[in-house]
């Protein structure tokens, strides 16, 4: 079946150090993906939609120059936290359309603690 | 633009009581609903989902039904169990666009 595999699930850096996640398609084509951020306590905030071959579209308050994404083929997509501070810590979720009327598929997150 | 909310921030009931979490949206477009759990450092799991007015959609025991008229979709159990503990977050995915805007979640804590 369709899933989406993140990688890695847990992650500690140190503050002002930058940490990459992976996000993995596997029996499907993510034509796009979106990524979002539980911080503690929080809820899901979306950071920015990824589209192969299209501009990828970041939600206000979230940019480029800190959450670089790259979406190079149809099963796979990254992003980086970069200069990553305590502010940053939470819950990272990658997701991708479900077929036809299907929910979204999510991963399991990948989980980012900052020193 | 679209938004969802979620009134009750933190839900405490005792065990065999009935559930209720109250799920309200704004959208100018149709859309498509979904209740997602969460337990402790785990990612969300997908509860219910549905773009059908009224109609009532159940899985795990719990149910919603959406209505238009009133713009809601309340999630509802008759029953509470211990392990039903966990936060629970109503969102929307409008026509046109599959990524979804969460609302601000309701910690469900079932005591015995």
């Amino acid at each position: 079946g369709a899933l989406v595999y993140q990688y890695p699930r847990r992650t500690i850096c140190k503050s002002g150090t930058s940490m990459r996640m992976e996000c993995q398609a596997v029996g499907f084509q993510a034509t796009s993906v979106a990524w979002y951020r539980q911080s503690p306590q929080k809820t899901f905030e979306l950071i920015a939609l990824s589209t192969v071959n299209s501009a990828i579209k970041y939600e206000q308050n979230f940019t480029q120059e800190k959450f670089p994404i790259s979406h190079p083929n149809l099963s796979f997509s990254s992003m980086t936290v970069l200069n990553a501070y305590l502010e940053d810590r939470g819950l990272y979720l990658c997701g991708a359309p479900g077929e036809g009327n299907q929910a979204p598929l999510f991963g399991e997150g990948t989980r980012l603690s900052v020193l | 633009g679209d938004s969802v909310t979620q009134t009750e921030g933190l839900v405490t009931l005792t065990e065999g009581l009935p559930v209720m979490l109250n799920c309200t949206y704004q959208t100018a477009y149709s859309t498509f609903l979904f209740w997602y759990v969460q337990h402790l450092n785990e990612a969300p799991k997908l509860l219910l989902k549905s773009s059908t007015d009224n109609k009532r959609t159940e899985h795990q025991g719990f149910h919603a039904t959406l209505h238009k008229s009133s713009s809601s979709f309340h999630l509802q159990k008759s029953s509470a169990q211990l392990s039903d503990s966990a936060l629970y977050y109503c969102a929307l995915a409008s026509s046109g666009s599959w990524q979804l805007i969460f609302g601000s979640g309701t910690q469900l804590t079932v005591m015995p």
